[in-house]
């Protein structure tokens, strides 16, 4: 079974920054794109970046180069988000979410649950 | 890089109807454009594919259709169980999704 499981909620303050966390499992991780998109209280999604495992190649949005980097650990078949100089702005529910690269075009076929950040001082 | 128009922002429909939400680009995204459908405290669900396609395990009564800069989604006979928020996505460029669509039953 495939399963995203992502890491729980997170309360941060101004400034500062996060890391989330994306374990997968139920498939080979290095033959999927890891994605990551936002989702802001009462706002649609928006597609962060991805990242290809297999060999680390990153694909971001404009609007989030130099907020967000998108590691992986392939030992532990994980992706990973890091957020710097978090703001109000920054507060949403963040989702990974993996893509095949050879099937186009390219769904986002498996969703991981969803981490909250908060960013309040 | 390519908006994407989603219309109506909310729609309130009666059990057993068929409702269509439609989704433009700013310009031709050759049938690149997928449907995913977000129901309340849930994770997004991927609906339709390569505009037309049905997801795996998704009711047939959702169907998809479109080409060049305009898309929609039909869903007939309404359940219930399709109240959530409708998201069309462009992959042509940088997967940029429409601004949703929220689905309610009257």
């Amino acid at each position: 079974e495939v399963q995203l499981q992502q890491s729980g909620p997170e309360l941060v303050k101004p400034g500062t920054s996060v890391k989330i966390s994306c374990k997968t499992s139920g498939f080979i991780f290095t033959e999927y794109t890891m994605h990551w998109v936002k989702q802001s209280h009462g706002k649609s999604l928006e597609w962060i970046g991805s990242i290809n495992p297999k060999n680390g190649v990153t694909s971001y949005n404009q609007k989030f180069k130099g907020k967000a980097t998108l590691p992986v650990d392939k030992s532990s078949s994980t992706a990973y988000m890091e957020l710097r100089s978090l703001t109000s702005d920054d507060s949403a529910v963040y989702y990974c979410a993996r893509v095949d690269d050879g099937y186009y075009p390219y769904p986002m076929d498996y969703w991981g649950q969803g981490t909250s950040v908060t960013v309040s001082s | 890089d390519i908006q994407m128009t989603q219309s109506p922002a909310s729609l309130s429909a009666s059990v057993g109807e068929t409702v269509t939400i439609t989704c433009g680009a700013s310009e031709n995204i050759y049938g690149a454009l997928n449907w995913y459908q977000r129901k309340q405290g849930k994770s997004p669900q991927l609906l339709i594919y390569g505009a037309t396609n049905l997801a795996d395990g998704m009711s047939s009564r959702f169907s998809g259709s479109g080409s060049g800069r305009q898309y929609s989604l039909k869903i007939s006979s309404l359940h219930p169980d399709d109240v959530a928020t409708y998201y069309c996505q462009n992959v042509l460029s940088t997967y940029t999704f429409g601004g949703g669509t929220k689905l309610e039953i009257k």
